[in-house]
């Protein structure tokens, strides 16, 4: 079946340091979502990319999804502590099914 | 975005015991919903799809008899774990989406067997 998987597993950097965490899935994908789940929280939706090669920007954070529709990043410019958390990408398939890789837990130290 | 709730937030229930968790998306009408199971610090293990009227797909590995989904309206779709054991405590999460778009998730529900 489909695999999704991200990298790395934990990042931990200094405040105002940038971060990129990477999903490949083995299968092409109809659309990637990303997702942020805060310790002790559930998942909120960030964004969804659709189209092949592209790149959607909100804030500090940019989005990519690649040319084969099979993987994606996502980079956060100058970190801050508010942006800790576990981010998830989701490969939608069909029927609606995501499969949602195993997370980048990420760290700020102020 | 579009509001999802679930109750109980979280459930203390002895080892046999059935357990019903109510998943409702309060702002809009939801063709699908997914039940996911997550252990600490790990991702998102899809249980089931949940379509209205229809029944529920399970993923492999996972029992139907054991995880009852029953997605009565639009708005609401409820798990039963059914007969439940320590090795089933863990944190459900449900999602409700829109004609394959995104997910919302609900909250969680915390649940723990004794």
């Amino acid at each position: 079946g489909q695999q999704v998987m991200q990298i790395p597993q934990y990042q931990h950097v200094q405040e105002g340091e940038d971060f990129t965490t990477y999903c490949n899935s083995s299968t092409t994908l109809s659309n990637i979502q990303w997702y942020k789940q805060r310790p002790g929280g559930h998942p909120v939706f960030l964004i969804q990319l659709v189209k092949s090669g592209e790149v959607k920007k909100q804030k500090r954070l940019t989005f990519q999804f690649g040319e084969a529709k099979k993987n994606s990043s996502l980079h956060i410019t100058a970190t801050q502590t508010t942006d800790v958390g576990t981010y998830f990408c989701a490969g939608g398939a069909s029927l609606g099914k995501s499969t949602f890789g195993d997370g980048t837990t990420l760290t700020v130290k102020p | 975005g579009a509001v999802v709730s679930q109750h109980p937030s979280w459930v203390i229930c002895k080892s046999g015991t059935s357990v019903k968790i109510e998943c409702r998306s309060l702002d809009f009408q939801a063709t699908t919903m997914f039940w996911y199971r997550q252990f600490p610090k790990q991702s998102l293990m899809l249980m089931a799809t949940s379509n209205e009227g229809s029944k529920a797909t399970y993923e492999q590995g996972v029992e139907k008899d054991k995880f009852l989904i029953n997605h009565a309206s639009l708005t609401l779709s409820t798990l039963t774990v059914t007969s439940a054991h320590p090795e089933d405590s863990s944190f459900y999460i449900c999602s409700a989406s829109r004609a394959g778009r995104e997910q919302f998730f609900g909250p969680g529900t915390r649940l723990t067997v004794l």
